[in-house]
């Protein structure tokens, strides 16, 4: 299994909602990261997690609450977001909290998220 | 400020033909550089990378040109088909500190690549 799996590909919610996001691999890499892609921007990275352990979190507000319950799984809790949320969220993978020089990270396809 | 810019938001080229897509970078620290392809709904896929102590990776029909000096890198894709027709991002990799091993990407250059 070389793939990372996010679901769902699509969510719509409202600003008061509560809602999460999954990813998970079974490549046994031990860094997982979320980024967030605005039209026309390049991916920005939220979090990282090194070896089931927060190891970054670039500045992200609260309302995005990260979760990394074993190392083949990653998620994104959502609650109060703004319209300003909406984006294409990608999660990815590496090997061993950086990208290797063959293949860098393995990115999933992204949930496109929704905010009303 | 970009620490990795693709000045060219768009590239149209015939088929067959040759696509070269350019990036330039700011930091000398960097010692990774990838390239990836994304399609529409999709997340991005690596393509190619190369050392920064290279000057020349090659892959099929995917070249990655680094330039250390002038800080600039380059794909080139020979012969462009229909099917490369897609976003490529230059992303590059810092050594060391509080982003350890992230990659810092560009805005991305979209490719036509026209029958």
């Amino acid at each position: 299994d070389t793939e990372v799996t996010q679901t769902p590909k699509h969510l719509v919610m409202g600003m008061t909602n509560k809602k999460s996001l999954k990813c998970e691999q079974h490549m046994g890499h031990r860094a997982m990261y979320w980024y967030k892609q605005k039209a026309k921007k390049p991916p920005e990275l939220m979090f990282v997690y090194s070896y089931e352990k927060l190891s970054i979190n670039e500045s992200v507000p609260s309302r995005f609450s990260p979760e990394c319950p074993n190392s083949s799984l990653l998620n994104l809790h959502l609650h109060a977001l703004q319209p300003e949320d909406s984006a294409l969220y990608l999660c990815a993978s590496s090997q061993d909290g950086g990208p290797t020089a063959y293949n860098g990270y393995t990115f999933g396809s992204g949930t496109r998220l929704t905010v009303v | 400020d970009q620490q990795v810019k693709q000045n060219s938001p768009s590239l149209s080229v015939q088929e067959g033909r040759i696509s070269i897509l350019n990036c330039d970078y700011t930091n000398s620290m960097f010692d990774y550089f990838l390239w990836y392809k994304k399609y529409p709904a999709e997340g991005p896929t690596f393509l190619i990378s190369i050392s920064s102590i290279k000057d020349k990776n090659e892959d099929g029909r995917f070249t990655v040109f680094l330039n250390k000096s002038a800080k600039h890198l380059s794909l080139h894709i020979v012969p462009s088909q229909p099917g490369d027709s897609a976003v490529y991002f230059c992303a590059a990799r810092g050594p060391y500190g509080g982003s350890q091993g992230n990659l810092i990407f560009g805005k991305g250059t979209k490719l036509s690549v026209k029958p």
